[in-house]
């Protein structure tokens, strides 16, 4: 089955620093790579997500970056706030065939964004 | 409009007792997904609902966890037996299809801890 690495498990930024979670995920049959954010005793929420046919995409402050050869995708944050502090997880699904679009997640990223 | 909500939020249960954990989807969402995220780590997949027909139970631990959605819509998750390794966040997600890259949305989660 599908295996994904995130790294780093803790990032500590300053406010209006960048900041870049990298996953790797072992499926190559995997499309489709959604970013969640979930805060302290939250729900987790959808922040972006990327096809495997595209490379990149870019939401105001958020990208994702994507690289199908070498199997990872990463998330930058630019000019990071207070209010991102949180904890990022990745994921990795493959709709089609039997796997239904389950997805796996890595095992987050504690950033804390230091004003 | 309204998103995914599960309840109980909290469930204390002592060892060997039956939980129940009931999620209402968003409305019209054909797949309904329940992961099991245990402390400080990512969610776990569990099982997969299209409509009323469970397509993927592989998830599930052992044959203490048992899913249903007799009519489509509302699922229970329900455990047998409990244990203290089941304590965990149990989350719910939904996605309106079942096509490639459907956003899955998720539910607020139920927190079993098991004594």
């Amino acid at each position: 089955g599908e295996n994904v690495e995130q790294h780093p498990s803790t990032l500590s930024v300053q406010e209006g620093d960048s900041a870049v979670i990298k996953c790797t995920y072992s499926d190559s049959a995997s499309n489709y790579f959604p970013w969640y954010k979930q805060e302290l005793g939250k729900r987790p929420q959808l922040i972006i997500d990327i096809r495997s046919n595209v490379g990149e995409k870019k939401d105001q402050r958020i990208a994702v970056t994507l690289n199908k050869t070498a199997k990872h995708f990463s998330l930058h944050i630019t000019e990071t706030q207070p209010e991102d502090s949180a904890v990022y997880f990745c994921a990795a699904s493959n709709a089609g065939g039997t796997s239904y679009g389950k997805l796996t997640f890595g095992q987050g990223t504690i950033l804390t964004v230091h004003p | 409009g309204a998103g995914v909500s599960q309840s109980p939020r909290y469930k204390v249960a002592k060892r060997g007792q039956d939980v129940a954990l009931r999620c209402d989807p968003i409305s019209g969402h054909v797949s309904l997904f329940w992961y099991q995220q245990a402390l400080g780590q990512g969610p776990e997949f569990l099982t997969y609902f299209q409509n009323e027909a469970q397509l993927d139970k592989s998830g599930l631990p052992s044959d203490r966890f048992f899913a249903e959605r007799p009519e489509g819509s509302v699922s229970t998750l329900k455990i047998q037996r409990t244990q203290q390794e089941d304590s965990a966040v149990y989350l719910c997600a939904s996605s309106f299809g079942f096509v490639q890259g459907e956003t899955q949305y998720f539910g607020p989660g139920t927190r079993l801890l098991v004594l």
